[in-house]
């Protein structure tokens, strides 16, 4: 089955800019998907398709898909951006979907 | 706005069963692809189930395949999910999950999730 691997955490000062990989076979052919997840709260949607936001997410998140590593960017990090990140992919060999492990994001 | 609201979890003993619903509102339900995402405490997210916008495709992932059904009524625009034979492993919260149009499981809305916890 296919495999989605993240960093279990990422450090980064206020104001720096944070990245967040997520590995797996060849995934530059899958579109990727991010989640944001606060301290009790549900998942949000805050990339699309690689590289797209939702409205109303800001354009300091933004992705890559590119060889075999995704990447998350959140620019100007904020101490609002602590958070646990998810990537995400439909695998269409075994139609299923798969998510990374989670990585969290400490702001120093 | 979307809303998806679940219920139904509680504490079960193992082997036990349960039956989680969700309640969807604010979008046209019988349009959507539906899927059941699970969190255990601590841990990531893992994908259970998905059902297709009709009910007759469904598709499990191996950790529940054989204990869990899932299942929809559009007319009452609501999500289900009939767990069976459960384990201390499958604690966790069940989150009800809207898949938005297009391909690629893009999942746009997720309820608040309700709390399954096995144990005796």
């Amino acid at each position: 089955s296919y495999v989605l691997t993240q960093p279990p955490s990422v450090s980064v000062a206020p104001g720096k800019t944070a990245t967040i990989t997520c590995g797996g076979d060849n995934i530059r052919v899958k579109s990727v998907h991010w989640f944001q997840q606060r301290p009790g709260q549900a998942p949000l949607l805050i990339i699309y398709y690689d590289s797209l936001r939702p409205s109303g997410i800001s354009d300091r998140i933004s992705g890559s898909n590119s060889g075999n590593t995704a990447t998350l960017t959140i620019s100007r990090v904020e101490t609002g951006d602590e958070a646990d990140y998810h990537c995400q992919v439909w695998d269409s060999s075994s139609r299923h979907v798969v998510f990374g492990g989670g990585t969290k994001l400490t702001v120093l | 706005d979307v809303q998806l609201v679940e219920s139904g979890g509680g504490l079960v003993r193992p082997g036990g069963s349960l039956r989680l619903s969700c309640a969807a509102s604010g979008f046209t339900f019988v349009n959507y692809e539906m899927n059941w995402v699970r969190q255990a405490p601590g841990k990531g997210l893992e994908w259970v189930a998905y059902i297709d916008s009709g009910g007759s495709r469904l598709v499990y992932a191996d950790c529940m395949r054989g204990r869990v059904t899932i299942s929809r009524d559009n007319a009452k625009n609501s999500l289900f999910l009939q767990m069976r034979s459960l384990r201390v492993e499958d604690t966790a919260r069940y989150y009800c999950v809207r898949e938005a149009e297009g391909a690629g499981a893009n999942f746009d809305s997720w309820g608040q999730g309700t709390l399954v916890t096995v144990s005796s």
